[in-house]
């Protein structure tokens, strides 16, 4: 069955620091990936998406990349932290045909 | 034109009641309409979900009506349990296989 892991769960960073937040997904191929944000009582707002090794999407302009450097592995990361970085990560996965399944996410905080 | 609007923003009902969530989109390209449910530092899972050459799609006590000429699709919880309270995010997919979420909806289930 196809699972998707998501690390750390939380996380407490100083401002300037650096990020990384890895997610992979287990149990199918050439999925599409996706990481999310989700400020605090509000939506969800699409940060990256990639639809295949080295192909990333910017939805938003910010201080956050993304890489994917393999099939299933997706890494978002800072080199400098922001206050206004805070928030609840996710990462999701879907392939053709299929709606996107979510991580449990990843409480970050800046502090 | 990517917005799915989503009202209310919170949702109070007494157990055994009819919960109902709307939705509204602009972009007639999207062709997949999920909804989530989010429990408190959790990611969201998958509920139910609807294309729109179809009206109403029923799974237990969660049905979505779909009107594709009005744009418009609503989920609709019967006998509303405590256990279902909950943040709901209604979603549409995009071509690229992205979702585009409302801003969600709080639902609090008195007993």
């Amino acid at each position: 069955s196809q699972t998707i892991h998501q690390w750390p769960a939380t996380l407490v960073q100083p401002v300037g620091s650096p990020l990384s937040l890895e997610c992979t997904v287990e149990g199918t191929s050439n999925p599409n990936l996706y990481w999310y944000r989700q400020a605090a009582g509000r939506g969800l707002q699409l940060l990256f998406y990639s639809v295949g090794i080295g192909q990333i999407s910017s939805e938003v302009p910010q201080n956050l990349s993304a890489s994917r450097p393999q099939d299933r592995q997706f890494i978002l990361s800072s080199k400098k932290l922001l206050l206004s970085d805070s928030g609840f990560y996710l990462c999701a996965w879907s392939v053709l045909g299929v709606v996107a399944f979510f991580g449990q996410g990843t409480r970050l905080t800046v502090v | 034109q990517q917005q799915v609007k989503q009202s209310p923003q919170s949702l109070i009902v007494q157990k055994g009641g009819i919960s109902i969530i709307n939705c509204a989109y602009e972009n007639t390209a999207f062709d997949y309409f999920p909804w989530y449910q989010q429990f408190p530092g959790k990611g969201p899972a998958l509920l139910i979900a609807i294309r729109p050459d179809v009206s109403e799609k029923k799974e237990g006590r969660f049905t979505i009506s779909f009107n594709k000429s009005a744009k418009q699709f609503s989920l609709h919880i019967m006998d509303s349990q405590p256990g279902d309270s909950a943040t709901y995010f209604c979603a549409a997919r995009g071509s690229q296989g992205n979702l585009i979420f409302g801003k969600g909806t709080k639902l609090s289930v008195k007993p």
